[in-house]
């Protein structure tokens, strides 16, 4: 019972390369998130999905791609990254009205 | 829109003392869940609590309850008999009821900036 895992959990890269951070979940959850977490501004949501090929931008979105072309799976691409995209991104998922339940997160550093 | 609010940056207790955490927010809707996470420093988010809007009853869950005033918009934390591993960054959060299948933001949380819970020994 995995639950809700991401990959990788550390990633170090370089301005301009493109960068994907996986995210998967075992519960069948209809919806998933994308947070990104800076000091100062507490979690804030970048993508989200109500469900498969349905997704949404969050408050903080550019710069960033997602897709979600299977129910449990839904990364997320920084295109071109820059050093402001240096932060820890969490993944979570739940059902319509239910609890969001967090991956352990991936701490990303672009120099 | 709507915003959540935790007026207290940081906190400290003694060990197997009390304490609570502030949290405020508002929003024009009648149906929502509140949450309180918790976040240690490994950074995992984890879940402590979650209320309903139309539960008049306080959500509690061992040592850990909330004070919920809904005509104030206030959602307090409140810890008993604190412990060392309650020592953690504590986030706010609420979410619409109004989640729409086909999209709409309204599944979404919303967060207050934390409060840093220190346990003295």
């Amino acid at each position: 019972d995995a639950g809700i895992t991401q990959s990788p959990r550390y990633k170090i890269t370089e301005t301009g390369r493109q960068v994907t951070l996986m995210c998967h979940q075992t519960w069948s959850h209809s919806y998933m998130f994308w947070y990104r977490q800076d000091l100062g501004h507490g979690l804030r949501l970048i993508y989200y999905s109500a469900a498969a090929d349905i997704t949404d931008k969050g408050e903080v979105p550019d710069g960033y791609v997602v897709s979600r072309s299977k129910t449990e799976n839904f990364p997320l691409t920084l295109e071109s990254a820059t050093r402001s995209q240096t932060s820890v991104y969490f993944c979570a998922s739940s059902g319509r009205l239910e609890t969001q339940y967090f991956g352990p997160g991936t701490r990303l550093l672009v120099l | 829109a709507q915003t959540v609010t935790q007026s207290q940056p940081e906190m400290s207790v003694q060990e197997a003392e009390t304490v609570t955490l502030s949290c405020t927010y508002d929003t024009s809707e009648s149906d929502y869940y509140l949450f309180w996470y918790k976040q240690p420093p490994s950074r995992q988010m984890i879940l402590v609590i979650r209320q309903e809007a139309y539960k008049q009853q306080n959500a509690t869950e061992n040592r850990f309850s909330v004070n919920f005033q809904k005509a104030a918009k206030s959602f307090s934390l409140k810890i008993s008999d604190s412990q060392l591993g309650d020592a953690a960054m504590y986030f706010c959060a609420y979410r619409s009821a109004l989640a729409s299948y086909y999209g709409g933001s309204q599944g979404n949380l919303i967060f207050g900036k934390g409060t840093k819970l220190s346990v003295k020994p």
